[in-house]
């Protein structure tokens, strides 16, 4: 049985820091991962998707790296600034199940100004 | 492209009600939807994967009569909580796939039992 875990659990940074958030998961068989960002009270936004075939994917500040044969995945976010401050999320959409999306736990950030 | 909206946002419910969400995909057809739970600090747990014009899978232990899925057409899929009670009070979030696997999300509904 899949299972995604995040640590930590909660990351306080002071603005201008660059930060790592980590992701794991057990099985190895995945078709991509995903990181998305959860603001309080709201629904998911989709930050970076990695497929199963690479190794990572940049956007803007933000680079996530996937390591599969380990079972790892980073999330790194360079020059942290106070509106990064939300919930990250990792996700592995399961191989051959229909798109089935399995949840890490989460990393709330709070980056001080 | 690849919107999805939930209706109601919020709602609040005497105990015993029942309550239907709806989650709709406005610029594709989406022949999988999937419904998810979201208590509080937690992350998102899977509920079950709704396919159009067939019964709804559900995960274990999620209860099939309590939680009734239809998904009556390629753009709507809808969640019914029968009997709510306060325990079930939790963010709900429906979430479409438009070809491929990727899931496109709604905004969450905000379930509050009395």
């Amino acid at each position: 049985k899949q299972e995604v875990t995040q640590i930590p659990a909660a990351l306080s940074v002071p603005e201008g820091e660059n930060l790592v958030l980590n992701c794991s998961f057990t099985d190895s068989a995945i078709y991509n991962l995903q990181w998305f960002r959860q603001d309080p009270g709201k629904g998911l936004t989709s930050l970076l998707l990695i497929q199963s075939s690479q190794r990572e994917q940049t956007s803007g500040r933000l680079n996530a790296s996937l390591d599969k044969s380990s079972g790892r995945s980073t999330l790194y976010i360079a020059a942290s600034q106070p509106g990064d401050s939300a919930t990250y999320l990792c996700a592995v959409t399961v191989y051959n199940q229909g798109g089935k999306l399995i949840f890490g736990q989460g990393t709330e950030l709070s980056v001080k100004p | 492209g690849a919107v999805v909206s939930q209706h109601p946002s919020r709602v609040i419910c005497k105990s015993g009600t029942s309550v239907k969400i709806e989650c709709r995909s406005l610029d594709f057809q989406a022949t999988t939807m999937f419904w998810y739970r979201q208590f509080p600090k937690q992350s998102l747990m899977l509920m079950a994967t709704s396919n159009e014009g067939s019964k709804a899978t559900y995960e274990q232990g999620v209860e099939k009569d309590k939680f009734l899925i239809n998904h009556a057409s390629l753009t709507l899929s809808t969640l019914t909580v029968t009997s709510a009670h306060p325990e079930d009070s939790s963010f709900y979030i429906c979430s479409a796939i438009r070809g491929g696997e990727t899931q496109y999300f709604g905004p969450g509904t905000r379930l509050l039992v009395l």
